[in-house]
């Protein structure tokens, strides 16, 4: 069935260091979302990327979409303490062409610890 | 507005005994998901329900069942619960999906069970 890796699965950082986590899926998709959890906290969505090869900004976070949209990447400039928790990617479920009737695949989740 | 509302927050429940989870969103949503987070394990689809009146498997839907009461309401049941099942439980609700793209998720608050 359908993969979605995430890489690193921690990160470790000093306050203002940048910090990015790339996630891989074994099939092509037609979008990415990601998603932030604050530990202790719920899922919350960040982003979706569309478009092959998109690039979107929200202020200190970059996110793009490869090319072959089988790979995406966020990354963070000068990370803050606010930046902890865990990062997902998401991507619809491989439906052998069908539709996902909504349903995404979640990455293992990369871990941010920042350390002021 | 609430968004997506989940209870109990917290249960303790021992091996052999039944409960259900319950949760409600009032987005007029009309997609619903249950989940379960394991540490390393990301967010595991347990059951879904693309709109009201349907329900199917997700990737990890035995020893669970849904109801789909009414476009607002989708409980998770454990009929026999097991250690196995010691997890977080989230509920989460989308608008539905368009063949280019899936509506970003709505996460409820989670409910934590251990099951002894």
């Amino acid at each position: 069935g359908q993969q979605v890796m995430q890489i690193p699965q921690y990160q470790h950082v000093q306050e203002g260091e940048d910090f990015t986590t790339y996630c891989n899926s074994s099939t092509t998709l037609s979008n990415i979302q990601w998603y932030k959890q604050r530990p202790g906290g719920h899922p919350v969505f960040l982003i979706q990327l569309v478009k092959s090869g998109e690039v979107k900004k929200q202020k200190r976070l970059t996110f793009q979409f490869g090319e072959a949209k089988k790979n995406s990447s966020l990354h963070i400039t000068a990370t803050q303490t606010t930046d902890v928790g865990t990062y997902f990617c998401a991507g619809p479920e491989d439906n052998a062409g069908g539709t996902s009737y909504g349903k995404l695949t979640f990455g293992q989740g990369t871990i941010l610890t920042v350390h002021p | 507005n609430a968004g997506v509302t989940q209870t109990p927050k917290f249960q303790v429940l021992k091996t052999g005994q039944s409960m259900t989870l319950q949760c409600a969103q009032d987005m007029n949503h009309n997609s619903m998901y249950w989940y379960r987070q394991d540490p390393g394990m990301g967010l595991r689809l347990i059951y879904y329900s693309a709109s009201e009146g349907t329900t199917d498997k997700g990737e990890v839907p035995n020893g669970y069942n849904v109801s789909r009461l009414n476009k607002r309401e989708f409980s998770l049941r454990l009929e026999s619960a097991a250690p196995s099942q010691t997890s977080v439980y989230f509920c989460a609700s989308s608008e539905g999906w368009a063949a280019w793209s899936n509506q970003p998720q709505h996460f409820g608050d989670g409910t934590r069970l251990s099951i002894l």
